[in-house]
């Protein structure tokens, strides 16, 4: 079993559409989350850090975290052409060196 | 723009060279890391370096090094390549040693004919 499992897609909505990316992981010691978006011959950019379980807001993107259940996921509200891209879940055990774990991503293309 | 700089952005050579990739990091970042991104594998940790000292080592092969020079830009030599280690590679930095965001260059893509 892989440390951090991502489906990869490809996901297509309709643009407005919420959209929900989900990622499960087996190690319990993880302890920070991240979402990071890749827009094509780019490099991966923070969207959403997170600590712990619990819910985190910023703007049409919340970031949610359940460690009972190794579950974390990500909704966009109110999509936009925009928003597509690659999603690539990224997830640490706080120790001091900082190694991520990354998901191989879910490409999510939102049509206008 | 994530402030960290990568260059060259693309890279074709032939098998068996040498390249090196360079990458300066976001201006106050200490910790420098580089990864590896293929379709099939996702994206792979290779080193960390923090303030010139090395403080991880992931699944990086003999043939690749690296260094952090005191100026904290670091360069990742790949020898003896083969056309398995075509790939992108990225450059991302940090505050500090750990349990920070990272934040990623836009890599270079390295091609091995």
């Amino acid at each position: 079993q892989k440390e951090v499992e991502q489906d990869p897609g490809p996901l297509s909505v309709p643009e407005g559409a919420i959209v929900s990316l989900n990622c499960t992981y087996s190690n319990s010691a993880f302890q920070y989350f991240m979402w990071y978006r890749q827009y094509s011959r780019k490099g991966p950019e923070l969207l959403m850090y997170t600590y712990s379980s619990g819910n985190k807001e910023d703007g049409r993107f919340t970031a949610q975290v359940d460690k009972s259940s190794k579950y974390i996921s990500l909704f966009i509200r109110d999509s936009q052409p925009s928003d597509s891209a690659t999603y690539l879940c990224a997830m640490e055990n706080g120790g001091s060196q900082g190694n991520l774990i990354f998901g191989k991503g879910t490409k999510l293309s939102v049509k206008p | 723009d994530s402030g960290v700089t990568q260059t060259p952005k693309h890279l074709i050579t032939a098998t068996g060279q040498r390249v090196t990739l360079r990458c300066s990091p976001r201006s106050g970042d200490l910790s420098v890391y580089w990864y590896q991104q293929s379709l099939d594998q996702g994206l792979q940790f290779l080193i960390q370096y923090y303030n010139g000292e090395e403080r991880a080592k992931g699944n990086i092969l003999e043939r690749f090094s690296a260094q952090q020079f005191p100026d904290l830009h670091s360069e990742l030599n790949l020898s003896s390549l083969e056309l398995g280690d075509s790939a992108l590679y990225f450059c991302a930095s940090s505050r500090g040693q750990g349990t920070s965001p990272l934040h990623f260059g836009n890599g270079t893509r390295l091609t091995v004919t």
